[in-house]
């Protein structure tokens, strides 16, 4: 089973920011990482795919870079809006597994 | 407009069944596969398992492997999933999800809103 570490936790950001979020591997994963968003009471949101590739209707101010075990999800110049949950999740074995989560929060 | 609707979840005994349904629309539903995603109070997201587009393949979590039954009827374009020997650790919300693709498994790009499923006497 493929673990996945995700750092940080928690983490607070000033709108305009720019905040990194890891997520590594236990083991080679190609680029099989998607990240996704998830706000109270809505649905969760597909922001990257297959680690890099902006999911169509995302703001570029997201970004995801890695490969192997090493993933980073990037919001630049952050806004209020994005106050939200964060995760990733792995698809390159069975069982599918998911990051801890990150909570962002904007002051 | 992709739409993921659950239903079935609510009270559970321990070692008790459940029947949880996700109504899908929006897309081919036997072209993608589709999964079942919990998340327990407090805690973090879990794959639980998933389905083939034809149903003909199907994968578990090892904690669900023997208790639980995914399935699907293209038909109806429902997914379905059957919860057998509840147990406590099985109280949630459970989430349908479909594959962004169309062949293989590649996570998910629709989810629905969950339903909530607790196991309790």
């Amino acid at each position: 089973e493929t673990t996945l570490t995700q750092s940080p936790a928690f983490m607070s950001a000033t709108p305009g920011d720019r905040v990194n979020i890891s997520c590594k591997a236990s083991q080679d994963i190609d680029d099989d990482m998607n990240w996704y968003q998830q706000k109270p009471g809505e649905a969760v949101i597909f922001i990257i795919q297959e680690a890099t590739t902006l999911v169509p209707g995302i703001p570029p101010r997201f970004s995801g870079s890695g490969y192997g075990t090493d993933f980073t999800l990037t919001i630049n110049n952050i806004e209020s809006e994005d106050a939200a949950y964060y995760f990733c999740l792995q698809h390159d074995n069975f069982p599918l597994t998911f990051g801890g989560g990150t909570k962002v929060e904007i002051k | 407009e992709v739409q993921l609707v659950e239903s079935g979840g609510g009270l559970g005994q321990p070692g008790g069944s459940l029947r949880l349904s996700c109504a899908a629309s929006g897309f081919t539903f036997s072209s993608y596969a589709m999964s079942w995603v919990r998340q327990a109070p407090g805690k973090g997201l879990e794959w639980v398992s998933a389905i083939s587009g034809s149903g003909v393949s199907t994968y578990y979590a090892d904690s669900v492997k023997g208790r639980f039954t995914i399935s699907r009827d293209n038909s109806k374009n429902t997914l379905y999933l059957q919860m057998n020997s509840l147990r406590a650790e099985d109280t949630a919300v459970y989430y349908c999800a479909k594959d962004p693709n169309t062949s293989g498994y590649y996570g998910f790009d629709y989810w629905g809103q969950g339903t909530v499923v607790t196991v309790s006497s």
